[in-house]
């Protein structure tokens, strides 16, 4: 059974820095582009950044360039966030979420439950 | 940047109607698009991929068309699991734009 598990959000201040951890498996995570996707309280779904299978391309919404690193460690399974300079509109629920192709479709067939990140002073 | 706007941003409907979707993108995006259902405190779901595939699982009653920038779901009978919120998202080109949201509620 494929399983994504986020992890690491929580309460931080405007400026400061947060580190979001997605565990996956029962798939073979090293073939598989993957996501994070965020939703603010009660909007929309934003897409956020993805990686390519072995880390090589990444790409970013242009509000988080900069700012946002999206990496992966494929012998660990897992993917993550690392979030630098958080501003309040960087609230949200951020949803690791897995292609549904090896090769890249940008469909999004599992994702996890998210974790929430809540920036304010 | 690709904006994606559905419509209606609500509908209420009945269980049994038959229920329609659009979504249409700034610019044509061929058939690079993907619907996605949400429930409340619930991660979304893939419904329909390459605008008109259905997602292994997917009920039947389910379906997806158009291409270029104009696009369509529709729930052909609609039943009480199906009450939720529905996002149209684009996969053309980064960033991988989604719709507002179209929320299905219950008459």
């Amino acid at each position: 059974e494929v399983q994504l598990v986020e992890s690491g959000g929580g309460l931080v201040q405007p400026g400061g820095s947060l580190r979001l951890s997605c565990a996956a498996s029962g798939f073979t995570f090293s073939s598989y582009w993957m996501s994070w996707v965020r939703q603010a309280p009660g909007k929309g779904l934003e897409w956020v950044a993805n990686i390519k299978q072995d880390g090589s391309e990444k790409y970013y919404v242009d509000s988080v360039k900069g700012r946002f690193t999206i990496s992966r460690d494929n012998a660990k399974n897992s993917l993550y966030l690392q979030m630098n300079s958080l501003r309040a509109e960087d609230t949200a629920v951020y949803y690791c979420a897995r292609d549904r192709n090896d090769i890249l479709t940008g469909y999004l067939d599992y994702w996890g439950q998210g974790t929430l990140v809540t920036v304010s002073s | 940047d690709i904006q994606m706007t559905q419509s209606p941003s609500s509908v209420s409907a009945s269980v049994g109607d038959r229920v329609t979707i659009t979504c249409r993108a700034s610019q044509g995006i061929s058939s690079w698009l993907a619907w996605y259902q949400q429930k409340p405190g619930k991660a979304p779901k893939l419904l329909i991929y390459a605008a008109s595939s259905l997602q292994s699982g997917v009920p039947s009653r389910f379906s997806g068309s158009g291409s270029g920038t104009d696009f369509t779901l529709t729930i052909s009978s609609l039943q009480p699991e199906d009450f939720a919120t529905y996002y149209c998202q684009q996969a053309n080109s980064f960033p991988n734009t989604f719709g507002q949201g179209t929320k299905v509620e219950i008459k």
